[in-house]
C-alpha cells in the first residue's frame, strides 16, 4: 500500500480481555517498529522487527505483551489480560532497514481499557 | 540511557512569524536525527532527518540543524501559517535498531490567523 496502515483505529475492551493490533508496513520495507503514545508519557518504543525476527523483546512492559512479523510484512501486537494503564495510542512505524532510514508511522490504534 | 528535551513545549505565534524549535539529546553517540509534526488524533508525518555526518537539512520553509557534539537540534519555520499548528516531536536514533527511536515529549504549536 501506499502507507502504514492499521487496524482497528479504535478498540474499547474490558480490563482482563486480550486484544491484538495488528499493522501493515511500507511495502518492500524490512524493519517494523511498534512503539506506545500515553498521555503525559510520550513516545515509547516497544519492539522492532528486523524482517521476522525480533532480536530484542526488553522494551515490552510486561510479559502480557507479545508480538510477531509472519511473512516479512503484517505484524501483530497482543495484550493479554488488558490494564487499565494499558490504555494509550499504539504506533507502528517501518523503514526500509534498521540502518536509520526514515521511519514512516500509521496513524495509529487508540486502545481503552474499561 | 539517551534523554531528549524539547523547548519549549508550547508555542503560540501570529501568522507571518519566523521561529525557532529546540531539541536537546544527553548521548551524543546518534546516528540520526529526525523531526516529526503530529496533528490531533493522527499519526506521526516526518518532516526531515539529519544523519550524524550533516549539519543541516532543508524543505521548503523548514530547515533543521543539528550539532551532535554539542547534543542540539533546531527546527526552523519561516513564514509561519496557521496550517503550521500542530505538535512538532523531536527524535534520535542511536544506532542497530534496538532502541527504536528515543523522542522528546514535543512543542505544541499554534498559529494564529
Amino acid at each position: 500500500g501506499a502507507g502504514v496502515s492499521q487496524s482497528p483505529s479504535n478498540k474499547v475492551t474490558e480490563k482482563g480481555k486480550d486484544v491484538e493490533l495488528r499493522c501493515d508496513p511500507i511495502s518492500g520495507h524490512t524493519a517494523l517498529y511498534w512503539y506506545r503514545q500515553s498521555l503525559g508519557q510520550g513516545l515509547e518504543f516497544l519492539i522492532y522487527f528486523q524482517g521476522n525476527s525480533a532480536p530484542d523483546k526488553s522494551g515490552l512492559p510486561s510479559d502480557r505483551f507479545s508480538a510477531e512479523r509472519t511473512g516479512g510484512s503484517v505484524s501483530t501486537l497482543t495484550i493479554q489480560r488488558t490494564q487499565q494503564e494499558d490504555s494509550a495510542v499504539y504506533l507502528c512505524a517501518s523503514s526500509l532497514d534498521v540502518q536509520g532510514g526514515t521511519q514512516y508511522f500509521g496513524p495509529g490504534t487508540r486502545l481503552l481499557v474499561l | 540511557k539517551q534523554e531528549v528535551t524539547q523547548i519549549p513545549a508550547a508555542l503560540s505565534v501570529p501568522e507571518g512569524e519566523n521561529l525557532v524549535l529546540n531539541c536537546s539529546f544527553t548521548d551524543s553517540a546518534i546516528y540520526n536525527l529526525q523531526w516529526f509534526r503530529q496533528d490531533p488524533g493522527k499519526g506521526l508525518t516526518s518532516l526531515l532527518l539529519i544523519q550524524s555526518s550533516q549539519r543541516e537539512q532543508t524543505s521548503g520553509r523548514l530547515n533543521a540543524s543539528l550539532d551532535k557534539s554539542s547534543g542540539r537540534s533546531t527546527l526552523y519555520i519561516a513564514a509561519s501559517q496557521p496550517g503550521d499548528s500542530a505538535t512538532y516531536l523531536c527524535a534520535v536514533y542511536s544506532g542497530g535498531g534496538a532502541d527504536g527511536l528515543t523522542f522528546g515529549k514535543g512543542t505544541h504549536l499554534i498559529i494564529q490567523p
